[in-house]
């Protein structure tokens, strides 16, 4: 079965610092990955996606991921924080070899330090 | 936004009363989900469908069930609410992989 690990339910770092926001998965065929942000009283939205196309994907607001299928891991990073990237993110898996379910993380609040 | 409508937004109930949702959609994408977000534990599949008529269970069925007899809507029915059923339910949609699903802008759920 599959699943999704997400280390840290919260995470702070200072305006300006480098975000870091880690997801390990577990499936028995390599999946399709994603990256969610959803921000307070409002629905997800998708940041990025790996879909084996190629392992360093590039999403909005500057955000970007790598697949490394030795790691079993799609880390989040972004260069520089913004305040207004503060919210909260999930890490969502879906296998290839069937059209069925997306499972998601726990979640990551990340916190903005000025 | 993807064309995806959740009713009610809002719904207070009581303990032991029947309760349904609703998730329309007007985009004719295949894949529904019913997803519940609680504090600590991030979104749970309660059900999905691949298809009209075509239903599964998720990680958290217990005291849910759902109908989709259209393309275009999916049901999801407490039979009894509990209050370990408060909490805020997304629906979700997709077409087939690898595409993300979409998502609805949730209900929240109170049962007291």
């Amino acid at each position: 079965a599959q699943s999704v690990t997400q280390l840290g339910s919260h995470v702070s770092v200072s305006e300006g610092a480098l975000v870091l926001l880690r997801c390990n998965y577990s499936s028995s065929v390599p999946p399709y990955l994603f990256w969610y942000v959803q921000y307070p009283n409002q629905g997800l939205q998708l940041l990025l996606k790996y879909t084996s196309a190629a392992t360093l994907v590039k999403g909005i607001n500057g955000f970007e991921a790598e697949f490394k299928k030795s790691e079993t891991s799609f880390h989040l990073t972004k260069p520089s924080a913004h305040m207004s990237d503060a919210a909260e993110y999930f890490c969502a898996v879906r296998p290839m070899n069937r059209d069925d379910k997306i499972i998601f993380g726990k979640g990551t609040r990340l916190h903005i330090l000025p | 936004d993807a064309g995806i409508t959740q009713s009610p937004r809002h719904k207070v109930t009581e303990t032991g009363t029947p309760v349904t949702l609703r998730c329309h959609q007007t985009e004719n994408h295949r894949y529904m989900y019913w997803y519940r977000q609680d504090p600590g534990h991030g979104l749970r599949l309660i059900h999905y469908s691949y298809g009209v008529k075509d239903t599964d269970k998720g990680e958290v069925s217990d005291g849910y069930s759902v109908s989709r007899s259209k393309t275009e809507d999916f049901l999801l029915t407490l039979e009894s609410a509990t209050s370990s059923q408060t909490s805020v339910y997304f629906c979700a949609i997709s077409e087939i992989q690898p595409t993300e699903a979409f998502f609805g802008q949730g209900t929240r759920l109170t049962v007291v």
